[in-house]
């Protein structure tokens, strides 16, 4: 098993819908991250958590450090949010340990 | 400032050939991990680097690669004897200080390697 599983691994939605990724890990951790890849490009940090709830823009991102779950959530979605969305945690190494992605796909 | 600075960003190499990858930190910091991401595969450690030092190479098959990060320059990642298996997307991150302490990462663009 993963130590860091996300959940859908693929996801359509239709312009304008809410959209939401999850990630479960089963390390203790000191952060969390959420990280945006385009096709064929590069990766861009969105959020980076140790509890609560962050929001930017049309993007909000939770953490339950006792259940060990993070959600990403889309408001309004769009065509350009499209992209695979990876969540990452870093333990008490100085490593990230990765998801394996979400794919979305938003259509007009 | 600029960002984390790759290059080269896409790649060639003939089996058996080397490939150099490099990385230039955002200004400031001196902390730089490689990872790797197969096709249709998630992102995998690599190697983490200070400079002059190799903190945790766990990551790093045991033969054919190599990482370094001079005092002066970028850090490289060099691969000897490629084979089609090191096709990938080699991505680079750097951070101010040790992770543990909660600093956001920045990753670069990515180098893909495309071994024929």
């Amino acid at each position: 098993k993963n130590e860091v599983e996300q959940s859908p691994q693929n996801l359509t939605a239709q312009e304008g819908e809410f959209i939401t990724i999850n990630c479960s890990y089963s390390v203790g951790i000191s952060a969390l991250h959420w990280l945006q890849q385009h096709p064929g490009g590069g990766i861009v940090s969105l959020f980076m958590l140790s509890s609560g709830k962050k929001k930017h823009g049309r993007l909000i991102a939770t953490i339950n450090i006792q259940e060990k779950h993070s959600s990403l959530h889309i408001t309004a979605s769009h065509p350009r949010d499209s992209a695979v969305y990876i969540c990452a945690v870093e333990g008490n190494t100085d490593k990230l340990i990765f998801g394996t992605g979400t794919r979305l796909q938003v259509f007009p | 400032n600029a960002g984390v600075m790759q290059n080269p960003r896409h790649l060639v190499r003939r089996r058996g050939q080397e490939a150099r990858l490099r990385c230039s930190p955002m200004k400031g910091h001196s902390h730089v991990y490689w990872y790797r991401q197969l096709p249709e595969e998630g992102l995998k450690f690599m190697v983490y680097l200070q400079k002059e030092n190799i903190i945790d190479e766990s990551g790093m098959p045991k033969e054919r690669f190599s990482a370094e990060f001079p005092k002066e320059g970028p850090s490289i990642l060099r691969i000897q004897q490629v084979v089609r298996g090191d096709s990938a997307a080699y991505f680079c991150a750097s951070s101010p200080q040790v992770r543990g302490s909660g600093n956001t990462i920045y990753f670069g663009e990515g180098s893909w390697l495309t071994v024929v």
